[in-house]
């Protein structure tokens, strides 16, 4: 059964204190993976989409790669308006019908 | 360009009373789909459609039925609440299958 598992369930940080949120998954035929952040109260927000192991994107202080059994997200010297849930979902063969999220990361970014 | 919009935010349900959750996208997107968000669990796909006039089932379809009449509108039906449907309940569109979601607010049910 496929399957998204992210880690840490919560993440505290200082200002400027860089870390990485672990996305780990299990799908035959991974189609897509994709990061959102979610703020309280709020509908996701897309931020990336990665297609094939080795891939990287970046934005601002934040930067996602892929392996073909987990995915990074990597956040550079964080800002307090970086505090969000970050999650990632993982699209099957059959695209958006066959997509599994995770449970998410709870970042807290201390000012 | 509003994106995604739902309509209600907020509602309290008693046991068995029936109620309608309106979506409504202006991204002229061709799929759209309803998703429930529960406490530690990661957001699970209940209906989609691939475009007007058509909807199919996701991974918890069950006490749940949408219609899909018009290309900007997916509404999410309960016929017959159940304090297991308490939950934030989350639209979402996207142009293509493989493509990014666009998510609405939420709407933010409580069944009692």
């Amino acid at each position: 059964e496929d399957q998204v598992t992210q880690s840490p369930e919560a993440l505290r940080l200082q200002e400027g204190e860089s870390s990485s949120l672990n996305c780990s998954y299990t799908v035959s035929g991974l189609r897509g993976l994709f990061w959102y952040r979610q703020d309280p109260g709020k509908g996701p927000e897309f931020l990336f989409t990665l297609y094939s192991a080795g891939e990287e994107k970046e934005k601002e202080r934040l930067k996602a790669t892929l392996t073909k059994k987990e995915s990074f997200l990597h956040i550079t010297a964080p800002k307090p308006e970086d505090s969000a849930t970050y999650l990632c979902a993982v699209q099957g063969p059959l695209g958006n019908n066959d997509m599994r999220f995770g449970a998410g990361t709870r970042l807290t970014v201390k000012p | 360009n509003a994106g995604v919009t739902q309509t209600p935010k907020f509602r309290v349900l008693k046991t068995g009373q029936s109620m309608t959750l309106l979506c409504a996208q202006d991204m002229n997107h061709e799929y759209m789909y309803w998703y429930r968000q529960d406490p530690g669990m990661g957001l699970r796909l209940i209906h989609y459609s691939v475009g007007e006039g058509t909807t199919a089932k996701g991974e918890v379809p069950d006490g749940y039925n949408v219609s899909r009449l018009k290309k900007q509108n997916f509404l999410l039906g309960l016929e017959s609440a159940a304090p297991s449907q308490t939950s934030v309940y989350f639209c979402a569109s996207s142009i293509g299958l493989g493509g990014a979601q666009y998510f609405g607010p939420g709407t933010r049910l409580t069944v009692t």
